[in-house]
């Protein structure tokens, strides 16, 4: 039972594309929701949480839909060092469980 | 500055040898936690502390072992039972923010099988 599912990708878009991820996450009563940023043989790196209402940072906006259980991350205007690994983290009662994430690649 | 920080960079392990890997914060974070990353693989709970002296079991805990006998310290040794120890090892340390637990990451620590 896959908790957590995200498409691996490749995404494979051009500067300046919006481009958009989905999450979908199997436990109901889940409280908290993230997105981390994975460099190639580097750590996860916080992006932002996720809240109901749906929140933005810059060229990022988070969705969260809780009736169908998933989260979504936008990229507008993409950057080529917006290419990365970007994970789902999704928390229920304590423990995080991270989805395998989706390989965006953004070229010239 | 403060952070968590992760020895050795790469590590090498003989067979039939127990290594340990070792992880600090300095960041004040009561809970931490150690976890294995394979290649294209999602990051997979190995254990888990929430306050000095006390940690649990994640979801693949089987050869390995840790401690927790000071807040800023959390060593992973992954013992000679563990028959597939090749991975990327990264140990987290979180804190509540907006009424959400984050996560923070160190930078990892490649075990490599000789």
């Amino acid at each position: 039972r896959k908790e957590v599912e995200q498409d691996p990708g490749p995404f494979n878009v051009p500067e300046g594309a919006t481009v958009a991820f989905n999450c979908t996450y199997s436990n109901s009563a889940s409280q908290s929701f993230f997105w981390y940023r994975q460099d190639c043989r580097k750590e996860p790196k916080l992006l932002m949480s996720v809240y109901s209402s749906g929140n933005e940072d810059g060229r990022f906006t988070a969705q969260l839909n809780r009736a169908s259980q998933y989260i979504s991350l936008l990229i507008r205007d993409s950057k080529l060092s917006d290419s990365a690994t970007y994970l789902c983290v999704v928390r229920g009662d304590y423990i995080p469980t991270f989805g395998r994430g989706t390989s965006l690649i953004v070229h010239p | 500055d403060g952070g968590i920080t992760q020895s050795p960079k790469y590590l090498f392990r003989k067979e039939g040898q127990n290594v340990t890997l070792s992880c600090e914060q300095n960041l004040n974070h009561d809970a931490m936690y150690w976890y294995r990353q394979d290649p294209g693989q999602g990051l997979r709970l190995i254990y888990y502390s929430q306050i000095v002296n006390d940690f649990q079991k994640g979801d693949i805990a089987e050869g390995y072992s840790v401690s927790r006998e000071k807040k800023e310290s959390f060593p992973l040794t992954v013992t000679s039972a563990q028959k597939n120890p090749t991975a990327f090892y990264l140990c987290a340390s979180s804190i509540e923010r907006d009424y959400q637990e984050t996560q923070y990451f160190g930078p990892g620590t490649r075990l490599l099988v000789l």
